[in-house]
Parts: C-alpha cells; sequence; structure tokens
C-alpha cells in the first residue's frame, strides 16, 4: 500500500514563499505529483517528478528525492489566488491508481 | 477542446437507495479513473476504465461499479447507498496508458453526493 504525508496548513502573506513538504512509503513508485484544488473545484495538475530534482513551471517548482522517499512543492511570490489545498499524489508501480496526501490547506494573507 | 464534465452536479439520497453518475471524458482521453473525496481529505481511488475495461480498483466494496462506453464517457453507479458515502465524487480522464499521462489527470467538476 502506500501512505503519504504532508502539512494539514500553512499560512503566509502574499509575495511570500510557501514550501509544501511531502513524505511517502510505497512498495512501488513511478513519480510524485502535485496537484491544486479550491474549494469547491475540481483539482488542477501542477507538476510530476520522476527523476531527482528541481522541476520549475512559472512561480511553481516542485523538487524529488527518491532516496529520501521525499518531494516538496515550492510556491514563490505567493498571490491571493493561490489560496487552495494542495495535494500530492503517487503512483505504485504495481497499480493504476494515483495515492493522494490529506491536502495541505494554504491560506494567503494581504 | 472540451473538458471533463460530471452529472449531475449534486445529489441528494437516502441510505439504501442506488444512485448513478456519469462523466465524459477529455476530448481524444481514452482511460477515465473515478475518485471519492469525503470532507477536508485527498482522493481516494475508486477504480479505473481504459477501453470498457476496468483496470485496477482500489479498497471499495463491490457496491461500488462502473462502466465506461465506445465514446469514453463513464458511470459510476452506487448501490445500497450508506451515510459514508456523502462526498464528493472525481472522474479523472487521461489520454494513453503511457505512465506519464497516468500522472496527469484531468478532473471534473465532481458531483457533490448527500445520502440522509
Amino acid at each position: 500500500g502506500q501512505s503519504l504525508e504532508q502539512p494539514s496548513e500553512v499560512t503566509a502573506v502574499e509575495g511570500a514563499i510557501v514550501q509544501i513538504n511531502c513524505t511517502y512509503q510505497t512498495s512501488g513508485f513511478y513519480g510524485l505529483s502535485w496537484y491544486q484544488q479550491h474549494d469547491g473545484g475540481a483539482p488542477t495538475f501542477l507538476s510530476y517528478n520522476a527523476l531527482d530534482g528541481l522541476e520549475e513551471t512559472g512561480r511553481f517548482s516542485s523538487f524529488l528525492s527518491r532516496s529520501d522517499s521525499y518531494g516538496y512543492l515550492l510556491l514563490q511570490e505567493l498571490q491571493m489566488k493561490d489560496s487552495a489545498s494542495y495535494f500530492c499524489a503517487v503512483r505504485d508501480r504495481d497499480d493504476y491508481k494515483l495515492s493522494f496526501g490529506a491536502g495541505t490547506t494554504v491560506t494567503v494573507r494581504a | 477542446e472540451t473538458g471533463v464534465t460530471q452529472s449531475p452536479t449534486h445529489l441528494i439520497k437516502t441510505r439504501g437507495q442506488q444512485v448513478t453518475l456519469r462523466c465524459s471524458s477529455q476530448s481524444g482521453h481514452n482511460t477515465v479513473s473515478w475518485y471519492q473525496q469525503a470532507l477536508g481529505q485527498g482522493p481516494q481511488f475508486i477504480f479505473q476504465y481504459y477501453r470498457e475495461e476496468e483496470n485496477g480498483r482500489g479498497n471499495f466494496p463491490p457496491r461500488f461499479s462502473g462502466l465506461q462506453f465506445p465514446n469514453y464517457s463513464s458511470e459510476l453507479n452506487v448501490n445500497a447507498l450508506e451515510l459514508d458515502d456523502s462526498a464528493l465524487y472525481l472522474c479523472a480522464s487521461s489520454g494513453t496508458r503511457e505512465i506519464s499521462s497516468y500522472n496527469e489527470q484531468f478532473f471534473g467538476p465532481g458531483t457533490r453526493l448527500t445520502v440522509l
């Protein structure tokens, strides 16, 4: 089976940088994904890391260390619209499902 | 390009009833996954359909069943509804069986099911 841990809440001010950590345990591993979900909305794909290292997409970056079973999502230059829940998700080599963490609620204050 | 659509948006049922939720996948996508998201939790995988066949199942009882049609749209059926089935049901589509495609899933807005 799989288990993922991420912090439940983070609060920061506009313009700040937030890092959301995710640790996982899985019997197999294809990669780590991140999804954003605004209240009542559909999760939207942010990033995917299959290999160790940092992937940068605009203000968002994602990092993976397979040896540490750890990754993080970095949100830079925070904007009010970034207030949302952020989920890390892994796919197990032996399965087709995506396993999601419980999510981190990011609140951006003015 | 049409995104993933789901119907209905909201639904209220009573215990013991049956429900059918519908999903139209994104144009060109042949794989559909269903997830259950309880309030304050991450989505939990129910099952996945690829070319009309079940292609993986999560830890959900058999009263959760599904179908995929030749146009790749899909249905989720839940029998003998229980109070704990109250949740947001999300459908997600992806393009092919390639690894990267499985990890980038396109979600619909969901159906909010309330069981009384």
